[in-house]
């Protein structure tokens, strides 16, 4: 079953401007990640954001999250065509050591 | 450093048939993650492994799939017999700890 739900599950924005995605997810959480998947290949990590932290950067990533509303945002500033692809949003269970739980991601598609 | 590696890449299969699927993970990464990847959703996990002890196979369909990890490095994921459903992307993931996990290409299967 899949815990993440991302908003919106497509979204079309011209080349340099900012793409926001957002997660939300249901139980107790040890740390939140952000995966990228282009067409047809594996997933590739972004980002990981703890419980106990706020906000991250990398790069032209900004990641939020606000464990109380149990959610979380991505956010792609300047983007590129080459940031087309899918993103998919991860968590890893509170006081367990399990496999990661996706969300069903994300479509981001950049015009050029 | 050489990342995750699968093979085979594509298979394309009668259902009925067996089939088997090879991960080599990244040097020195103890934890091996197995996931399945239907087309427009996230991975969902089947098994987890701590070097050669499956620690979490609560998602694997053990009528018909199985998996080993010998020697704590390669492991194999086998479904005998196949059907229909099993059409995906199969994914493999190893990591150091139960953060950031590393994904390869994975394999995508079609039964015909």
């Amino acid at each position: 079953s899949q815990q993440g739900e991302e908003d919106p599950q497509a979204l079309s924005i011209q080349e340099g401007e900012n793409a926001t995605m957002n997660c939300s997810y249901k139980t107790s959480i040890n740390n939140l990640q952000w995966y990228r998947q282009n067409s047809g290949r594996g997933l590739v990590h972004l980002i990981l954001i703890r419980s106990n932290e706020r906000e991250k950067h990398s790069g032209r990533l900004r990641v939020t999250l606000d464990t109380s509303k149990k959610s979380s945002s991505l956010l792609i500033t300047a983007s590129r065509a080459a940031d087309t692809a899918s993103y998919f949003c991860a968590t890893a269970a509170a006081g367990g050591a399990d496999g990661l739980t996706f969300g069903k991601g994300t479509h981001l598609i950049i015009q050029p | 450093e050489a990342g995750v590696v699968q093979s085979p890449r594509y298979k394309i299969i009668e259902k009925k048939q067996p089939v088997a699927f090879w991960c080599n993970p990244i040097s020195g990464h103890n934890t091996l993650y197995w996931y399945l990847q239907n087309l427009g959703q996230g991975p969902e996990l089947l098994i987890r492994y701590e070097n050669e002890e499956a620690v979490d196979d609560s998602q694997l369909p053990k009528d018909r799939f199985s998996a080993e990890r010998l020697k704590g490095v390669d492991s194999t994921l086998k479904i005998q017999p196949a059907e229909l459903g099993d059409s995906a992307v199969y994914l493999c993931a190893s990591a150091l700890s139960t953060d950031t996990q590393y994904f390869g290409p994975g394999t995508r299967l079609t039964v015909l």
